[in-house]
């Protein structure tokens, strides 16, 4: 079965300090890979992506992941965590194929103290 | 527009009501995706459009839910008699080539069926 498993629900890291939020994925073709943030009454915003290539992709905000299929994990990874980055976050998989929908994690929220 | 609109941002409506919610896609874009997002929960697809046609409606619940797209741009999506289970928020997105290269997501209806 298709699936994305974010392991954690949520997360509390001091701000400064660094992040990583899990990600692993079941998926029978080749997957494309997403990270998306939810801010509270937002909409999902996309982080990054990866298709192929350079197995570590950068996003925007400092964000990046790394694709390992090995382990087919996607996880996202922030060196210095700030305040604003406080959210929920989403990890989904989906395929080149045009029209495939994308499957969502649960989502981990994050929460960042001070 | 500059993005995906969704209106009404806030929907309440009595069980066994029935209810639309519209999704104006970013100009231009062909592909136009419906999510439903559960409390707790990340984002389900529902249906597909590419251009005025629904490629994909295999992830409509039941027979009560239906979509329409009949000038190609602006969407509709139809409950009929609703059900307090079919309280959510509900996620539109569209992308220019209907591929997964990038799906912008509209902030969403949150619909509470009392």
């Amino acid at each position: 079965a298709q699936s994305v498993t974010q392991p954690d629900i949520h997360i509390t890291v001091s701000e400064g300090a660094s992040l990583e939020l899990r990600c692993n994925y079941s998926y029978g073709a080749t997957p494309y890979l997403f990270w998306y943030v939810q801010s509270p009454g937002q909409g999902l915003q996309l982080l990054l992506k990866y298709f192929s290539g350079d197995t570590l992709v950068q996003g925007i905000k400092g964000f990046e992941a790394e694709f390992k299929r090995s382990q087919s994990s996607f996880n996202l990874r922030k060196p210095s965590v700030h305040w604003s980055d406080a959210a929920e976050y989403f990890c989904a998989v989906g395929a080149e194929q045009a029209g495939t929908a994308l499957i969502f994690g649960k989502g981990t929220t994050l929460s960042v103290s001070s | 527009g500059a993005g995906v609109s969704q209106t009404p941002s806030n929907k309440v409506t009595e069980k066994g009501k029935y209810v639309e919610l519209r999704c104006d896609p970013i100009s231009g874009h062909t592909a136009l995706y419906w999510y439903r997002q559960s409390l707790g929960q990340g984002p389900e697809f529902l249906i597909y459009f590419q251009g005025t046609g629904a490629a994909d409606d295999s992830g409509l619940p039941n027979d009560r839910f239906f979509a329409v797209r009949p000038e190609g741009s602006v969407s509709t999506l139809k409950i009929q008699r609703t059900e307090r289970g079919d309280s959510a928020v509900y996620l539109c997105a569209s992308s220019s080539q209907g591929t997964n290269t990038e799906a912008f997501f509209g902030q969403g209806t949150r619909l509470t069926v009392v």
